[in-house]
């Protein structure tokens, strides 16, 4: 079956560090893929997404390139900042359903 | 735009009694609404998918006589909890898509979440 599998926490970096968390899935079929934010105390936020192979998701300086030849979807950042501080989830889109499947979520922190 | 909300943010009730969890969709209308629940410091299970006007589809393992959830109109779902137990204690979160379930390219947009104390 389908699943998403992240890196594990918690991540700890200084502020204006280089940041990647990586992620790899198993699917059949096209899914999408997302990354999902979670500040402290809040709901899920959408940070990026990329629909086929090879699309990369863009957003508030985080990057994340769709790789089908290594099942990959790994979230890059070139400079944390203190706000970036937060849980962050890879998910995957379901083709055939529409429901998402998260990893397991990888905890930020990022100190001044 | 695609802001959900949920009510209450946080509810505390006693063994045995029901509660009711709202998800709202504010400037879309939302064909479907999943309903998540998260324990601390992990990830998200999905716990049913509901259609306006029709029934919910549960995940395996989810009681459906315990969780029921209402998807009244293209707006609002909601997920109740009956009999509640100490157990029952988590943070639910609720997700709306605007699109038909079976497009897996359709965004979730994702409510606040409520957390539930059952003492």
């Amino acid at each position: 079956g389908n699943s998403v599998t992240q890196m594990e926490g918690p991540v700890t970096l200084s502020e204006e560090a280089f940041l990647t968390i990586n992620c790899t899935y198993t699917a059949t079929g096209y899914p999408s893929l997302f990354w999902y934010v979670q500040y402290p105390g809040e709901g899920l936020q959408l940070l990026l997404k990329a629909t086929k192979a090879d699309d990369k998701g863009s957003n508030k300086g985080f990057e994340a390139t769709y790789r089908k030849e290594t099942t990959s979807f790994h979230l890059e950042k070139g400079s944390v900042q203190v706000s970036d501080s937060a849980v962050y989830f890879c998910a995957l889109g379901s083709s055939n359903t529409g429901k998402l499947i998260f990893g397991q979520g990888t905890t930020l922190q990022v100190k001044p | 735009g695609a802001v959900v909300s949920q009510h209450p943010s946080w509810v505390i009730c006693k063994s045995g009694t029901s509660v009711k969890i709202e998800c709202r969709s504010l400037d879309f209308q939302a064909t479907t609404m999943f309903w998540y629940r998260q324990f601390p410091k992990q990830s998200l299970m999905l716990m049913a998918t509901s259609n306006e006007g029709s029934k919910a589809t549960y995940e395996q393992g989810v009681e459906k006589d315990k969780f029921l959830i209402n998807h009244a109109s293209l707006t609002l779902s909601t997920l109740t909890v009956t009999s509640a137990h100490p157990e029952d204690s988590s943070f639910y979160i609720c997700s709306a898509s605007p699109g038909h379930e079976g497009s897996g390219r359709n965004e979730q947009y994702f409510g606040p979440g409520t957390r539930l104390t059952v003492t």
